[in-house]
């Protein structure tokens, strides 16, 4: 089993429509919760950071669910920027990051 | 402020071959880690740097051996390379110290084929 797993999808979805992703984790001892953005042959970017009472960045909404292991994403009113691979990462210190192998979202106009 | 930078952008090496990339971490930072990354996978962590010492290392062979300088830059050598070893070598920076939770930032990458 994946220490990551997520959907990797595509997500086809049109221009403002709002869109999640779900993601689990294995390792109940990970203390750091991310989501990164990836366009293609590009690095990651980090998008947000995850945390236990919910975070919001503009049209993006982060939760974490630590007894079930799982963290969602949530993009409202998708832009055709928002197109790239959103990649859930997990850490359980100061050191390895652990990466999904991300969910691939493409918005149609 | 400078970001990550790695050098060089794309490299071709055949098998058995040996090779370095370089990266420096963003200003500010002084923990560089490397991640390897297949075609449709996420990153994987091969290991990290922090005070010229390797702290943590990742499922990689001992063809993977990497060091970190005074500066903070960081270099990843591969020896003996396999057609397998084609990826993407991600280097991330971080501050050990800063309060945020263990944030990295990731460099352009090198784009390693091996033939």
């Amino acid at each position: 089993r994946k220490e990551v797993e997520q959907d990797p999808g595509p997500f086809n979805v049109p221009e403002g429509a709002t869109v999640a992703f779900n993601c689990t984790y294995s390792n109940s001892a990970s203390q750091s919760f991310f989501w990164y953005r990836q366009d293609c042959r590009k690095e990651p970017k980090l998008l947000m950071s995850v945390y236990s009472s919910g975070n919001e960045d503009g049209r993006f909404t982060a939760q974490l669910n630590r007894a079930s292991q799982y963290i969602s994403l949530l993009i409202r009113d998708s832009k055709l920027s928002d197109s790239a691979t959103y990649l859930c990462v997990v850490s359980s210190g100061r050191r390895a990051l652990t990466f999904g192998s991300g969910t691939r979202l493409q918005v149609q106009p | 402020d400078a970001g990550v930078t790695q050098s060089p952008t794309h490299l071709i090496k055949t098998r058995g071959q040996q090779v370095t990339l370089r990266c420096s971490p963003k200003s500010g930072h002084d923990t560089v880690s490397w991640y390897q990354q297949a075609l449709g996978q996420g990153p994987q962590f091969i290991f990290q740097y922090y005070e010229e010492e390797e702290r943590q290392r990742g499922n990689f062979p001992d063809r993977f051996s990497g060091h970190q300088f005074p500066n903070y830059s960081s270099e990843l050598n591969v020896n003996a390379l396999l057609l397998g070893d084609s990826a993407l070598y991600l280097c991330a920076s971080s501050l050990v110290l800063r309060g945020d939770p263990y944030e990295q930032y990731f460099g352009p990458g090198t784009r390693l084929t091996v033939t």
